[in-house]
């Protein structure tokens, strides 16, 4: 089974400076997406940025952009230029291939990060 | 377009009480995912509809747990009898898998608290 870690449960970053989220993940398939979710206090979830496993080139979406290594199966987060804004919970997920030809996600335990004025 | 809906935005149920939860998935999105979020962690899939069909309920807790998608649009999601661990945030997400488009979408979600 697919599964999602991110070890950094809390960050810290000065705005305006540079913070980089980590996450690892383990699966046996050879193409799929992988991705990052802002959630704000308001709870929704935003997609930040996605990775498809096929392509080498890393994935960039303004201020964020993705550090994809596939043999050792990391995809971490930069966020450069933080802004206060940027505060909330960061979540790492993983879309998993289903029996039924669909699609489910497996989310990491988030990090927490903290911009600091 | 709409995003996804869901309410209630919050509710307070004593234990052993039911409670429901309703979503409206984002228009044409076949697929349909219920999560439990618990305070600090990441959501939990219960459960996943493909129109109206289940396609995985392996975490969802069916003795007290049950979900239905009728039409293949609403889902609601019911508790019955709750209890004090259910406390979480249920999230509800919709995706329709085609090229450019390979995200979940999320609702904001309702926060249930069991006293």
């Amino acid at each position: 089974a697919q599964t999602v870690t991110q070890s950094q449960p809390e960050m810290s970053v000065q705005e305006a400076e540079t913070v980089t989220l980590s996450c690892t993940y383990d699966t046996s398939e050879s193409d799929y997406y992988l991705f990052w979710y802002k959630q704000p206090p308001s709870r929704q979830m935003i997609l930040v940025i996605r990775q498809e496993a096929y392509k080498q080139q890393n994935a960039t979406e303004n201020r964020f952009s993705v550090n994809f290594q596939k043999a050792a199966k990391s995809f971490s987060l930069k966020i450069s230029d933080s802004q206060l804004g940027d505060a909330a919970m960061y979540f790492c997920a993983y879309r998993s291939s289903t029996t039924s030809g669909t699609y489910k996600y497996i989310f990491g335990t988030g990090t927490r990060l903290k911009v600091l004025a | 377009e709409a995003g996804v809906a869901q309410s209630p935005r919050y509710k307070i149920i004593e234990k052993r009480q039911s409670v429901a939860f309703w979503c409206n998935p984002i228009s044409g999105h076949a697929t349909l995912y219920w999560y439990q979020q618990i305070l600090g962690q990441g959501p939990k899939l219960l459960i996943q509809f493909q129109n109206n069909g289940v396609v995985d309920d392996s975490q969802l807790p069916k003795d007290r747990f049950s979900a239905e998608r009728l039409k293949g649009v609403d889902s609601t999601l019911k508790i019955q009898p709750a209890k004090l661990e259910d406390s979480a945030v249920y999230l509800c997400a919709s995706s329709f898998h085609r090229v450019g488009t390979t995200e979940a979408f999320f609702g904001q979600g309702t926060r249930l608290t069991v006293v």
